[in-house]
């Protein structure tokens, strides 16, 4: 029983380098999200998705693509890596919105991105 | 826009003693207030959440308040552990018909049980 598992854990980019986050739930969920983490800041909604083949623009979208091919999975794209986006990110899933009972978000470990 | 806002941001308190987070949110609207706990080195988890017809829950330890007039959440964790050390966030939830429940987190309270 995984949950939801993301990989790499970590990832170090030169900036202007590209690199894709992968994140895979075996819970049957409808929704996926990204999310990054901050000091101080919480965590942020990146991009979304309601459905397979769906995805939609969170808080902090720019620099960010995403793709939802299958439903299991939810893939976060940077195409040109900048220093702004060293963070970690957090995939997350739910069966449905998270307001809906018995639906909260089921977090994965997180990836460390370092951008230099 | 909408914002949480959550205090203290950090924590020290005795093992067995009680610790309280409090948390106030802007948007009218919400009506989910989940807590979350982030453990070193993973996700964060529910560990408990509130609605907005209801003013109190409680879950062995762990206890949380709303206070909807004032938009007020609060957790209470008594007779603390070592385990209980961690980062605590807030958030609150509306509902929204045709998109995702937004959900707006708190910047977190890290928790130091002190053995």
């Amino acid at each position: 029983n995984a949950g939801v598992t993301q990989t790499p854990k970590f990832r170090v980019l030169k900036t202007g380098q590209s690199m894709t986050l992968l994140c895979a739930q075996d819970m049957n969920h409808e929704y996926m999200y990204w999310y990054r983490q901050d000091p101080g800041m919480g965590l942020r909604l990146i991009h979304y998705s309601v459905g397979e083949g769906t995805t939609a623009k969170g808080e902090v979208p720019d620099g960010y693509n995403v793709s939802r091919l299958k439903k299991q999975n939810f893939l976060l794209g940077l195409e040109s890596a900048a220093p702004s986006q060293t963070s970690v990110y957090f995939c997350a899933s739910s069966y449905q919105g998270v307001s809906s009972y018995n639906s909260p978000l089921h977090f994965g470990n997180g990836t460390r991105l370092t951008v230099t | 826009g909408e914002n949480v806002e959550q205090h203290p941001s950090t924590l020290s308190v005795q093992e067995g003693d009680s610790a309280v987070i409090k948390c106030t949110y802007s948007d009218s609207a919400s009506n989910y207030f989940p807590w979350y706990k982030q453990e070193l080195g993973k996700g964060p988890q529910l560990i408990i959440d509130i609605r907005s017809n209801v003013g109190e829950k409680k879950d062995q330890r762990i206890a949380v308040t709303l206070n909807k007039t004032a938009k007020h959440f609060s957790l209470h964790i008594t007779e603390t552990q070592p385990e209980d050390s961690a980062v605590y966030f807030c958030a609150a939830s509306r509902y929204q018909e045709t998109s995702y429940d937004k959900v707006i987190f708190g910047p977190g309270t890290s928790l130091s049980v002190i053995p």
